[in-house]
């Protein structure tokens, strides 16, 4: 069953710009993580963010979690028009596969 | 050097046929997955091995089967293809509770 959802779905900016995707999921979870899918390609690992932790950043990278409100945040700072993909968050309840959201779909025009 | 490698890269065939796409990790990981994205890039997991053992199998048809002959791979071997099963399928791997890498992906279109 689909656990995590994306928002917004499609988002375009310009370069330079920064971009925010949220997600939000239903059950308790051991960590959640953001891929990367640049179109026709597989997935690439961004960032995982335990549970027990609250904000992380890699790069121009920055992840927060709030379990209480069973979401999270993917925020691109400075965006680039290699930033252009698809976005996915994935959830691991129970530290086997990963349940994953439907993505958002990032644009960065130069 | 490809961390996890899938074979083939793009898959055509007919209904009816039975197909394998194989798998391989050089990652030294204990478990190994296969997902399914369908045309709207939902990304769903069908199994997951762990050290031989099939751990996770969600609902998924028994025309699909897993079958790992060592720890490094994890072939998906698919029987009697339907237009249905067209997608893109994902091999990956991970230590339990980490990350998981994925390979690069299979395209199978069945006419």
């Amino acid at each position: 069953s689909q656990q995590g959802e994306e928002d917004p779905q499609a988002l375009s900016i310009q370069e330079g710009e920064n971009a925010t995707m949220n997600c939000s999921y239903k059950t308790s979870i051991n960590n959640l993580q953001w891929y990367r899918q640049n179109s026709g390609r597989g997935l690439v690992h961004l960032i995982l963010i335990r549970s027990n932790e609250r904000e992380k950043h890699s790069g121009r990278l920055r992840v927060t979690l709030d379990t209480s409100k069973k979401s999270s945040s993917l925020l691109i700072t400075a965006s680039r028009a290699a930033d252009t993909a698809s976005y996915f968050c994935a959830t691991d309840q129970a530290g086997t596969a990963l349940i994953f959201g439907k993505g958002t779909t990032l644009s960065v025009s130069s | 050097d490809t961390a996890v490698s899938q074979t083939p890269k793009y898959l055509v065939t007919q209904m009816g046929n039975d197909k394998s796409i194989k798998c391989e990790q050089n990652l030294g990981h204990d478990t190994m997955y296969w997902y399914k994205q369908d045309s709207k890039k939902f990304l769903k997991i069908m199994f997951s091995y762990n050290n031989k053992e099939l751990i996770i199998n969600e609902t998924v048809p028994n025309r699909f089967s897993p079958k790992s002959p060592d720890k490094a791979h994890l072939n998906l071997h698919i029987n009697s293809l339907e237009l249905g099963d067209s997608a893109v399928y994902f091999c990956a791997s991970s230590q339990e509770g980490y990350t998981q890498y994925f390979g690069p992906g299979t395209r199978l279109t069945v006419l």
